[in-house]
């Protein structure tokens, strides 16, 4: 995935302990977002960033908060991770607002809560 | 009623046939739509975007848009075995950032 990478690509938590994913990219793209995918829901976004510093939230953001301290990295914080926050979480990027022309996505993580 | 919708599938083709994949979408003020293709345990890949009415062609891929029915459709021509993959189906309304995906349409091209 040219230009965007996840960190870590896997990881298995408790229920109740904070999570941190992180998304890098060297694109130099102004907007960022952070997807999760479960089977039978396709890809819902959490939350999503138009500049450093600036994010909102997506359909599905309870439970999460984002930070944009640098315009190449964007994190993911799962507060108190909970069974029902298992998912294959997915970054993405884009140079125009909303993605008009589409985007381009990280590799993923697959995240499990035990 | 979901936003986007496809068919799950599977769809099965043989190798060198047409593959026909659906989607519907209810926001009648939807600008954009996209195919993405997703391997099995990797990320989605864009493979085309149409905003206008009508066909737009890119290779062995041709997306249509008929903004009257609401939906949108990719054929792919010349099936082959590499084109197994799950195709996601993708909206965005008019301004803003969302972009709503369907759950995806596996295809499965036979050799």
């Amino acid at each position: 995935d040219a230009g965007i990478t996840q960190s870590p690509r896997h990881k298995v938590t408790e229920t109740g302990t904070p999570v941190t994913l992180r998304c890098h990219q060297t694109e130099n793209h102004r907007y960022m977002y952070w997807y999760r995918q479960d089977p039978g829901h396709g890809l819902r976004l959490i939350h999503y960033s138009y500049g450093v510093k600036d994010t909102d939230k997506g359909e599905v953001s309870d439970g999460y908060s984002v930070s944009r301290s640098k315009t190449e990295d964007f994190l993911l914080t799962l507060e108190s991770a909970t069974s029902s926050q298992t998912s294959v979480y997915f970054c993405a990027i884009s140079d125009l607002a909303g993605g008009i022309y589409g985007y381009t996505f990280g590799s993923g993580t697959r995240l499990t809560v035990v | 009623q979901k936003e986007v919708e496809q068919n799950s599938g599977p769809l099965s083709v043989p190798e060198g046939a047409i593959a026909s994949l659906n989607c519907t979408y209810s926001d009648r003020g939807s600008q954009s739509f996209f195919w993405y293709r997703q391997y099995s345990g990797k990320s989605p890949e864009l493979i085309m975007f149409i905003y206008s009415n009508g066909d737009k062609e890119d290779g062995r891929f041709t997306a249509q848009l008929n903004k009257a029915s609401q939906y949108v459709s990719l054929l792919i021509r010349d099936s082959q075995p590499s084109d197994s993959a799950t195709y996601l189906c993708a909206v965005k309304g008019n301004g803003g950032f969302k972009t709503i995906f369907g759950a995806g349409t596996r295809l499965f091209v036979k050799a």
